[in-house]
């Protein structure tokens, strides 16, 4: 399966802030995913990310808050923009591979204070 | 609207005991069910399940689907503490685009 990182691992942001949290894959993938994870809770799809094309956001986020890059077929950004307390959660990415399975990278565990 | 149901919600069990979990759903145009283990941040890959009937296996663990149930169930045999952590059921659907919709998942824990 494709090797997954992330950076940052994790971090601590004051309220008003931005942080841009990267992906690397290791081979080439045509869909890449981004999560949200609020303590406690499941993983709730954020949005798309096709090399090429616009994100397809998924219903409650939206481009201005959570803009995305994809500037070629092994890395992406997630910005989470405006910080405020209710974004700390841990943001996952994930890469689907040939075959339809699904793989996540490391996570990042967001604080904002 | 599509939804993805786990059950239990948390489960306590002691080492050598078997384990059921069950995912249940309710999506449109239903491509493949996936099983994902979750110990600390990143969900580890554990079965994808497309045909009904088909048991995958690996170890202790084995999962099955069945499409007429919308159901599928994972089992654990002779766990051990290293079973402990959340369990994770997502199904891929199409609505425009394929995408993941997770359950809220099974906490496991397995005492010694």
């Amino acid at each position: 399966s494709a090797v997954i990182s992330q950076k940052p691992s994790r971090d601590i942001c004051q309220r008003g802030t931005s942080l841009t949290i990267q992906c690397q894959v290791d081979s080439q993938v045509t869909m890449m995913f981004w999560y949200r994870q609020q303590p406690g809770q499941s993983l709730t799809l954020i949005a798309t990310a096709n090399q090429g094309s616009e994100a397809t956001y998924e219903s409650g986020f939206v481009i201005d808050k959570f803009p995305i890059s994809r500037p070629n077929l092994t890395f992406s950004t997630l910005t989470v923009s405006n910080l405020s307390p209710e974004d700390s959660s841990i943001y996952l990415c994930s890469v689907e591979e040939t075959g339809n399975e699904q793989y996540f990278g490391p996570g990042t565990r967001l604080t904002v204070t | 609207e599509d939804k993805v149901v786990q059950s239990p919600l948390s489960l306590v069990v002691h080492e050598g005991d078997t384990v059921t979990l069950n995912c249940s759903y309710e999506v449109t145009n239903f491509r493949s069910l996936l099983w994902y283990k979750q110990e600390k941040k990143a969900p580890t890959f554990l079965f994808m399940l497309t045909s009904s009937g088909i048991e995958k296996k690996s170890g202790r663990l084995s999962s099955i689907l069945d499409k007429k149930e919308l159901s599928s169930i994972l089992n654990i045999t002779a766990t051990q503490t290293g079973d402990s952590a959340i369990y994770l059921c997502a199904v891929e659907a199409f609505r425009g685009t394929y995408k993941y919709i997770f359950g809220t998942g099974t906490r496991l824990k397995v005492l010694a």
